[in-house]
């Protein structure tokens, strides 16, 4: 059972390149989100979606896009990046969207943009 | 607003010592309540959660926590660490959107 899975693990861009980190999930989770973890803040929202089609905006969805054209996946694109998007990365899904839901995370992705 | 504050950055305890972990919300009503750990190199994986009812909660890795309404805090403890607890721990709260408000996250280093 793979649980999450995020790939790249880490990965280096030039201000400006486009990217995309993917996710999946093989739970059949309704739930999908991202995540940035910078230092010294708590994780921050980006975006979410609670089922194939549907997506809304987190906390700070300014220069990433999303889609969920699948249950199982949820990818996150970086449409033109920036130094201030040096950060790590995170994917989580839950079963429901309820609050009392456990979330599962994937390892992460470490993006450096330079 | 609501918000979460775990006021230590860092905490180094020797192994096989006791472990208390602070978490301070401000949220207006009865609050859901996680703890998670983060161990290097990995996602996040929940410790424990608390919802309503008893307000000592246990959780996995022999981790127990104390909500306390009146102190608006929710502290983490163990009995005795070892030094595979050495990792970060984050807590956070459920807001009223559904979405988790996330602490800054205390690291935990164990001393041999």
């Amino acid at each position: 059972n793979a649980g999450v899975t995020q790939t790249p693990k880490f990965q280096v861009l030039k201000t400006g390149q486009s990217m995309t980190l993917q996710c999946a999930q093989d739970m059949n989770h309704e739930y999908m989100s991202w995540y940035r973890q910078d230092p010294g803040m708590g994780l921050r929202l980006i975006h979410y979606s609670v089922g194939a089609g549907i997506t809304d905006q987190g906390e700070v969805p300014n220069g990433y896009n999303v889609s969920r054209s699948t249950t199982e996946d949820f990818p996150l694109r970086l449409l033109s990046a920036a130094p201030s998007q040096t950060s790590v990365y995170f994917c989580a899904s839950s079963f429901t969207t309820g609050i009392n839901e456990k979330l599962f995370f994937g390892s992460g992705t470490q993006l450096s943009v330079l | 607003a609501q918000s979460v504050t775990q006021p230590d950055i860092h905490i180094t305890v020797s192994e096989g010592a006791s472990l208390e972990l602070r978490c301070n919300y401000s949220y207006g009503a009865t609050p859901y309540l996680f703890w998670y750990v983060q161990s290097p190199g990995q996602g996040l994986q929940l410790l424990l959660k608390y919802f309503s009812g008893d307000t000592l909660v246990q959780g996995i890795k022999g981790f127990e926590a104390e909500f306390k309404r009146s102190q608006s805090s929710f502290n983490l403890r163990k009995p005795s660490v070892h030094w595979s607890d050495a990792a970060e721990y984050f807590c956070a709260v459920g807001d009223s959107n559904y979405q988790l408000i996330w602490g800054a996250g205390t690291k935990l280093i164990i001393k041999p």
